[in-house]
């Protein structure tokens, strides 16, 4: 079946600091990947997405890059602030209208 | 552009009580789905709907919840009767072109 793998959280840093947030899948298929981040008592934003291998999805600061061969979409941000914490989503979706198939998700804190 | 909206924002009932929660999408989204989020875990997949017809509702607890989507636009969510393991997040999203959009949730709180 379908599965997403996330890091285990949480994961607090200090302003400024290097973020990255491993993500890796398993995956019957070529799915779209996608990082959903969710702010405190806010329902789920999509962040990123990529669709196919070796595509990079970027916002905000944040990057991810589709790697079939390690099937992996790990999330990186060079310089994280306060108000990136929140918690945050991997996911993968098999066709365009087809249901997201979640991580555990991973807090993350920033300190000023 | 207005996102998905999702009403009450809160429920708290006592078990075997009933409760609804109901969603409308993104203007225009066919396709309508509920998700389930138990705090710490990532949401899954109780129905999904183009629509008004069911395309997945394999994960959905038949005995106890329903869900309906009549001309194809609002959504509402029952359960009946609920249980203690139903407090959980309920997330309503829609998708346009590859991409779910997320209502803020209803929290519920079975006591």
């Amino acid at each position: 079946g379908n599965s997403v793998t996330q890091m285990e959280g949480p994961v607090t840093l200090s302003e400024e600091a290097f973020l990255t947030i491993n993500c890796t899948y398993t995956a019957t298929g070529y799915p779209s990947l996608f990082w959903y981040v969710q702010y405190p008592g806010e329902g789920l934003q999509l962040l990123l997405k990529a669709t196919k291998a070796d595509d990079k999805g970027s916002n905000k600061g944040f990057e991810a890059t589709y790697r079939k061969e390690t099937t992996s979409f790990h999330l990186e941000k060079g310089s994280v602030q306060v108000s990136d914490s929140a918690v945050y989503f991997c996911a993968l979706g098999l066709g365009a209208n087809s249901k997201l198939t979640f991580g555990k998700g991973i807090t993350l804190s920033v300190r000023p | 552009e207005a996102g998905v909206a999702q009403s009450p924002r809160y429920k708290i009932i006592e078990k075997r009580q009933s409760v609804a929660f109901w969603c409308n999408p993104i203007s225009g989204h066919a396709t309508l789905y509920w998700y389930q989020q138990i705090l710490g875990q990532g949401p899954k997949l109780l129905i999904q709907f183009q629509n008004n017809g069911v395309v997945d509702d394999s994960q959905l607890p038949k005995d106890r919840f329903s869900a309906e989507r009549l001309k194809g636009v609002d959504s509402t969510l029952k359960i009946q009767p609920a249980k203690l393991e139903d407090s959980a997040v309920y997330l309503c999203a829609s998708n346009m072109e590859g991409t779910q959009y997320f209502g803020p949730g209803t929290r519920l709180l079975v006591l």
